[in-house]
């Protein structure tokens, strides 16, 4: 059992377009996250998410939209697409919201703007 | 602000000879620090965690790390490499965010290790 899944792993699209990734945990956690990660494999935050509240929100572009359905779920919608959004994003999940807790990641995304 | 070094962009190590990835770190209040592991085209795997105590800590696939509060040190360390310990090694950092609840990971900008046969 994948205990953190993304869809799609590819993702290619044009400058322009909207598009979404979505992301599972099967691990009952209650907080989840998204990281970009660029071509020179630097991470960084963009969001977190505890029990459907946002309580990240780093200072990325109000193009990128999270939405959290339950806690199971965390979802990133990006519209009108730029080259410059081109990166792997990961998804990540904790127990709960305090410092001291691990976080697991997805697979990635990796999204490729043309 | 909290921040990561990890001051070798790549280190390479016989295999079978102990390896250290270095990292050192900055942050105000108590530090709760993480190593993360990722293979080529996969995504992150947590190997250990500081957060309180004893100042060695162990973790997955035989590594562990030193904390040093005093070097504000997080170094990974592993007594024999092996070929399949070849990877991109995270040091990040995690303390609590200005509006309320834990911030998220800082990270390094990442470390290769490269253990030869």
């Amino acid at each position: 059992d994948t205990a953190v899944s993304q869809t799609p792993k590819y993702l290619v699209t044009q400058m322009g377009n909207d598009k979404s990734i979505k992301c599972e945990q099967n691990l009952g956690h209650d907080t989840m996250y998204w990281y970009k990660q660029d071509s020179k494999k630097f991470l960084k935050i963009m969001f977190s998410y505890n029990n459907k509240e946002l309580i990240i929100n780093e200072t990325v572009p109000n193009r990128f939209s999270p939405k959290s359905p339950d806690k199971a779920h965390l979802n990133l919608h990006i519209n009108s697409l730029e080259l410059g959004d081109s990166a792997v994003y990961f998804c990540a999940s904790s127990q709960g919201d305090r410092p001291t807790y691990e976080q697991y990641f997805g697979p990635g995304t990796r999204l490729t703007v043309t | 602000a909290q921040s990561v070094a990890q001051p070798e962009d790549q280190v390479n190590v016989a295999e079978g000879n102990p390896l250290t990835v270095k990292c050192t770190y900055s942050v105000s209040g108590n530090p709760y620090l993480f190593w993360y592991v990722q293979y080529p085209n996969r995504g992150l795997q947590f190997l250990l965690k500081y957060i309180t105590g004893d100042n060695l800590v162990k973790g997955s696939y035989g590594f562990e790390a030193e904390f040093n509060k005093s070097q504000t040190s997080f170094h990974l360390k592993k007594p024999s490499a092996l070929v399949s310990d070849s990877a991109l090694y995270f040091c990040a950092v995690r303390g609590w965010y200005s509006g309320g609840g834990a911030d998220g990971l800082t990270f390094g900008k990442g470390t290769h290790l490269i253990i030869q046969p």
